[in-house]
C-alpha cells in the first residue's frame, strides 16, 4: 500500500520569506501523480499544485514549485515570497492514475508579519 | 457551476443515532469520493462511485456505512449507530475520469460536513 509522510508538523515563515515543506512517500508503481493540497482554517481543500511521475522537469504554480525527486521518493513544496494568505495545513498526496487520493498528515503553515 | 457541495456542513448527534450526510458532485463529474478527516490529520479514502456504481470501499467503511449514488448525480453516506470514533469531518469530492488509463483525475472537494457525536 502506498504511505506519503510528512515529517514537519507545523511550519513558520515571515511574511516575502521562503519556506519548504517537505514530503516522502513509498510505492511500487512507476506511474501516478503527486499533489500538495491547501487547507486553510475552515475553508475547503484546494488543490496547489500537481507533478506527473514520468515527467523530470518539477511543476511550477506562481510562487509554488516542487523539488521532485523520483529516486529518493522525494516531493517537497518550496513557497516563494509568503504571503499571509498562504497561512493553511497543507497536504501532500498521492495517487496512482485515476484512482483514489492518499494523504499525508499535513503541515500546519503560519506566515507571520 | 458552483462546486461540490455538502449538506449539512455540521450534523451533531446523539452516540447510537443514525445519520445522513448529501454530496451535490460538479453537475459533469463521473466519479464521487467520500474521504474522512479527523482533527490534526490528513483525509482517509472511505469510498468512490463511478456514476452509480460503488467500485471501491475502504475497510474503514464498517457495515454501519453505507453509501449510495442512485442516479449518478448526488450521493449520500449514511451511518447508523453512531459512535463517538465516528466525529470527524467528512469530506466529498468529484472529479470528470476519461477513458485513457493515463487520464489526469483531479478531484474538487466540497467544504465538508463535520460530525460531532455526544
Amino acid at each position: 500500500a502506498q504511505t506519503v509522510t510528512q515529517s514537519q508538523p507545523e511550519m513558520s515563515v515571515q511574511e516575502a520569506e521562503t519556506v519548504t515543506l517537505s514530503c516522502t512517500y513509498d510505492t511500487s508503481e512507476s506511474n501516478y501523480y503527486l499533489f500538495w493540497y491547501k487547507q486553510p482554517p475552515s475553508r475547503q481543500m484546494i488543490l496547489v499544485i500537481r507533478q506527473e511521475a514520468y515527467k523530470q522537469q518539477n511543476a511550477t504554480e506562481n510562487r509554488f514549485s516542487v523539488n521532485f525527486q523520483k529516486a529518493a521518493k522525494s516531493f517537497s513544496l518550496k513557497i516563494s515570497d509568503s504571503q499571509l494568505g498562504d497561512t493553511a495545513m497543507y497536504f501532500c498526496a498521492f495517487m496512482e492514475y485515476g484512482n483514489k487520493l492518499v494523504f499525508g498528515a499535513g503541515t500546519i503553515l503560519r506566515v507571520k508579519s | 457551476d458552483t462546486g461540490v457541495s455538502q449538506d449539512p456542513r455540521h450534523k451533531i448527534t446523539k452516540r447510537g443515532q443514525n445519520v445522513t450526510f448529501r454530496c451535490d458532485p460538479i453537475s459533469e463529474h463521473n466519479r464521487l469520493y467520500w474521504y474522512r478527516q479527523t482533527l490534526g490529520q490528513g483525509p482517509e479514502f472511505l469510498t468512490y462511485f463511478q456514476n452509480e456504481a460503488q467500485l471501491e470501499k475502504s475497510r474503514l467503511l464498517s457495515d454501519r456505512f453505507s453509501a449510495e449514488r442512485p442516479k449518478g448525480s448526488f450521493s449520500t453516506l449514511e451511518i447508523q449507530r453512531t459512535e463517538q470514533g465516528d466525529s470527524a469531518m467528512y469530506l466529498c469530492a468529484s472529479s470528470l475520469y476519461g477513458t485513457s488509463p493515463s487520464s489526469y483525475n483531479e478531484q474538487f472537494f466540497g467544504p465538508g460536513t463535520r460530525l460531532t457525536v455526544l
